[in-house]
């Protein structure tokens, strides 16, 4: 069965600063990856998504992610942070058969608060 | 660029009453899903469907149907409320292209009293 791990339930970064967010996955097959952001009483916005490929991929707002296998692993970065990236950050991990990302396997979230 | 469009985004309902949540998903996208998202919980899977069809199941209860109609949009019908029932629920779509992500809605927030 495939799960997700979001170790930091809580985060305080200085506006600024440089944030990581790690996600560690576990799967059978090749997963497909996922992070989505939702503000408070907001839908799941997507950042960014690995598939194949390059193993460093690029989001929205500045995010990037890096997919290492080895230590199954999807750690989200910024190298400075804004304080309207105060939100709740999900990582996903979806099924890649198919081709479709069905029925994603969501972690517990990491809150994110940006002090000024 | 056209969103998942839901209604309602509140909804308030007695105990042992009924709802019905509706989703429009992004034009041409065939595939729907509905997540439930507890207070401070991460959302779970409930339920898919690909073209009108359902394609997978998670932790939807007994109580709750859904179904897609020939115009692609779902609707969650939940039946005999409990308490436990009120959270944010989401539909998300796909499109038929492979490496398709899920785009969300912004949910309806349900609260059972």
């Amino acid at each position: 069965a495939q799960s997700v791990t979001q170790p930091d339930i809580h985060i305080t970064v200085s506006e600024g600063a440089s944030l990581e967010l790690r996600c560690n996955y576990s799967y059978g097959a090749t997963p497909y990856l996922f992070w989505y952001v939702q503000s408070p009483g907001q839908g799941l916005q997507l950042l960014l998504k690995y598939f194949s490929g390059d193993t460093l991929v690029q989001g929205i707002k500045g995010f990037e992610a890096e997919f290492k296998r080895s230590q199954s692993s999807f750690n989200l970065r910024k190298p400075s942070v804004h304080w309207s990236d105060a939100a709740e950050y999900f990582c996903a991990v979806g099924p890649s058969l198919g081709g479709t990302a069905s029925k994603l396997t969501f972690g517990t979230g990491t809150r994110l608060q940006v002090t000024l | 660029a056209a969103g998942v469009i839901q209604s309602p985004r509140h909804l308030i309902k007695e105990k042992r009453e009924t709802a019905t949540l509706k989703c429009y998903p992004i034009p041409r996208h065939d595939t729907v899903y509905w997540y439930q998202q507890g207070p401070g919980q991460d959302p779970q899977f409930l339920i898919s469907f690909y073209e009108k069809m359902q394609s997978d199941k998670g932790s939807i209860p007994d109580r709750f149907s859904a179904q897609q109609f020939s115009d692609y949009h779902s609707e969650l019908n939940m039946s005999s409320l409990e308490l436990g029932d009120s959270a944010l629920y989401f539909c998300a779509s796909s499109s038929p292209r492979g490496n398709s992500p899920l785009h969300f809605g912004n949910g309806t927030r349900l609260t059972v009293t």
